[in-house]
């Protein structure tokens, strides 16, 4: 299986700061089809997560632009701008190009 | 709105079985494909089974794979999720979600399941 790598498992930002999450995979995850089925999660405490960036860098409905993401291959980046205390809770990257699709470990973002 | 509440979570001793259910309106059910997600208590997310449209494809974990059933009543909006021979490892907070596109648009708001005697 594919395995995803995210990192840091914690990340302290202060309110206003830029932060990124990094998420690596074990093979690339280019569908044969062209696509790249990597995707971006906040879960927020206590409610369901909810998707943020879908196949690499395009913004969900409603998503602030304060969310970037990017990548290509292996490697992808989450970023997110002028933090707000809305943006605190956990980060998970997701692959489904390959069976089984998988999360990420996920990233506490906090504040500092 | 789109809306998916989950039910018939609850406590149930190792072995036994419960069925839940997904309910969904504010969108064409029989259009998506969907899913069960489920997080353990402090834990992160992992996906269960997944169900093509018209429930001609179903997916599932190693894990789950022959205990586990996916399946859809989309004359009724209705996701369903049949788990038989429950273990303790599968206590956790289970979310039915929307898969337009290989990921997941919406999620409902979960119903937790608890395995112990």
């Amino acid at each position: 299986d594919v395995v995803m790598t995210q990192t840091p498992v914690s990340l302290p930002v202060s309110l206003g700061g830029q932060a990124s999450i990094s998420c690596r995979s074990s093979q690339s995850l280019v569908h044969s089809n062209g696509n790249t089925y990597l995707h971006w999660y906040l879960q927020k405490p206590g409610q369901s997560p909810q998707v943020l960036i879908y196949r690499v860098s395009n913004r969900f409905s409603g998503v602030p632009d304060r969310f970037s993401g990017s990548g290509s291959g292996t490697d992808f980046t989450l970023k997110i701008s002028r933090v707000e205390p809305e943006d605190l809770g956990d980060y998970y990257c997701y692959k489904s190009t390959h069976f089984p699709p998988t999360f990420g470990s996920g990233t506490k973002l906090e504040i500092k | 709105e789109v809306q998916l509440v989950e039910s018939g979570g609850g406590l149930v001793q190792p072995g036994r079985s419960l069925k839940l259910s997904c309910a969904a309106s504010g969108f064409t059910f029989s259009n998506y494909d969907m899913a069960w997600v489920r997080q353990a208590p402090t834990k992160g997310l992992e996906w269960v089974a997944s169900i093509s449209t018209g429930g001609g494809n179903t997916y599932y974990r190693d894990s789950v794979k022959g205990r586990f059933t996916i399946s859809r009543d989309n004359a009724k909006s209705t996701l369903y999720l049949q788990m038989d021979s429950l273990r303790s490892e599968d206590t956790a907070t289970y979310y039915c979600a929307r898969t337009p596109n290989w990921y997941f648009d919406f999620w409902g708001p979960g119903t937790m399941v608890t395995v112990s005697s």
